[in-house]
This record gives structure tokens, C-alpha cells and sequence, in this order.
């Protein structure tokens, strides 16, 4: 997938450790989209960004998780002090524009696990 | 709020079967359905897409999926199934009212025996 770009693969972490998400998006995508997706369930939106800004994150729990997308770098999803709850796989979409109809390029996720 | 249904969680064909992937969306308003594909192993891949005009649309590998307005609805269809279409289809919206966020129904596992 030349498209975008998600590491790692797979994360362990153990209750109350730190995780790192990053999504580089398509070349020529300055936004970027967070979902997760809980066993058995569908993909839930977490948030939007353009670059070095937060559009809509409507999605994200109101503690421990937060996002960025700077100017140079990668997009970054951080949960702190993670919890067995965490568990999941998250996956980063980026699009080349800000309109709805822009299709969404997803990448292959990060399955997340917590210890 | 919107919310996606997908009908079927598990859905099992036999190679040259018929098949049709039920999507309900709970949206009154002028909304964008999509269509995407996961692979085993692999990232979501776009099947299709409906943004306005024809409302029924042609997509990748012989799929297509026919937009009925009046019952908010967007099925998936494919005539013949091959061992390959075995995979987990997810079934999207979004509406310019509540931004560019795609919801999704909770995915339709199908698997193909050859």
C-alpha cells in the first residue's frame, strides 16, 4: 500500500503505559482521520485533522486520548495511561480535501493491546 | 444522529452465488454512502462510492450498489461471487451537516466457499 502509511503494526502496552499511533498520510492528503474499531463492532469516528489544526473531535474521549497532525511529520494519536478498555484496532483515513464527498484512503491499522 | 445498519453479520455463498449485502442508514437528510472492503490481513479498500446522480453505481471487481432514497437504503450487490469476495464489507455514511466523519455499520463478514 503506497497510501497511507500506519505504524506500528501491533502494540502492546501494559495498564497505565503510554501509546503512540502514527499515520502518514497520502502523498498530497493534509487531512487525516482517527477510528477505532472495537471487537465485533463497526469502525467509530475519533477525530479530524488538517494540518496543525483539530476540525471535529466529537469522537474522542474527553481524557487520556488526544491527537496532532503538525506541520512536518506524521499525524499522532497519544492515549495515556492506557486501560485493558483501550484494546483495539485504530485506524488512520486521509483525504485530499475538506469537502464530504472526498473518498477516504485508509491505512492498515495499529491493533493496540494492553496487557 | 446517523447511525448505519448492516443486516447481516455472517453471511455464507457458495462460489457463483448471488449475493446482496443489506445497508439501512438513519439519516433524513442529503448524505454520501460508500461502500469499502477489508481483506483478511489487509486495510480497507473503497468498493464504491454515491455522492448524487444515478443511483445506481458500479464499482471495483463486479460490484455494484443501488441507492432507494425512500428507504434509506444502499445494498450491495454482485451477481456471481468468487472464492476471492471472501472478506468483511463495511457500509458507510456521511452528511455535509455533521462534516467529512464516515459512520459505519458494524460490517458483514461474507465467506465464499469453493
Amino acid at each position: 500500500n503506497a497510501g497511507v502509511m500506519q505504524n506500528p503494526r501491533h502494540l502492546v502496552r501494559r495498564r497505565g503505559q503510554e501509546a503512540r499511533l502514527r499515520c502518514s498520510p497520502m502523498k498530497g492528503h493534509s487531512h487525516v482521520y482517527w477510528y477505532r474499531q472495537l471487537p465485533e463492532e463497526g469502525l467509530k469516528f475519533m477525530v479530524y485533522l488538517q494540518k496543525e489544526n483539530i476540525i471535529d473531535e466529537s469522537g474522542m474521549p474527553k481524557e487520556r486520548f488526544s491527537a496532532e497532525f503538525p506541520k512536518e511529520g506524521p499525524s499522532i494519536l497519544r492515549i495515556q495511561q492506557v486501560v485493558r478498555g483501550d484494546s483495539a484496532a485504530y485506524f488512520c483515513a486521509s483525504s485530499g480535501g475538506a469537502m464530504s464527498n472526498q473518498p477516504q484512503h485508509f491505512g492498515d491499522g495499529t491493533r493496540l493491546s494492553i496487557l | 444522529a446517523q447511525s448505519v445498519s448492516q443486516h447481516n453479520h455472517h453471511v455464507i455463498l457458495s462460489e457463483a452465488a448471488s449475493l446482496e449485502l443489506g445497508c439501512n442508514y438513519s439519516y433524513g437528510g442529503t448524505v454520501n454512502l460508500f461502500w469499502y472492503v477489508q481483506y483478511p490481513g489487509q486495510h480497507l479498500q473503497l468498493l464504491l462510492k454515491y455522492f448524487s446522480g444515478d443511483p445506481l453505481v458500479k464499482g471495483i471487481k463486479g460490484f455494484e450498489a443501488e441507492f432507494i432514497k425512500s428507504k434509506f437504503s444502499f445494498n450491495l450487490r454482485k451477481p456471481s461471487v468468487q472464492w476471492s469476495d471472501t472478506a468483511e464489507y463495511f457500509c458507510a455514511v456521511n452528511a455535509m451537516e455533521y462534516g467529512n466523519k464516515l459512520v459505519f455499520g458494524a460490517g458483514t463478514i461474507l465467506r465464499v466457499k469453493s
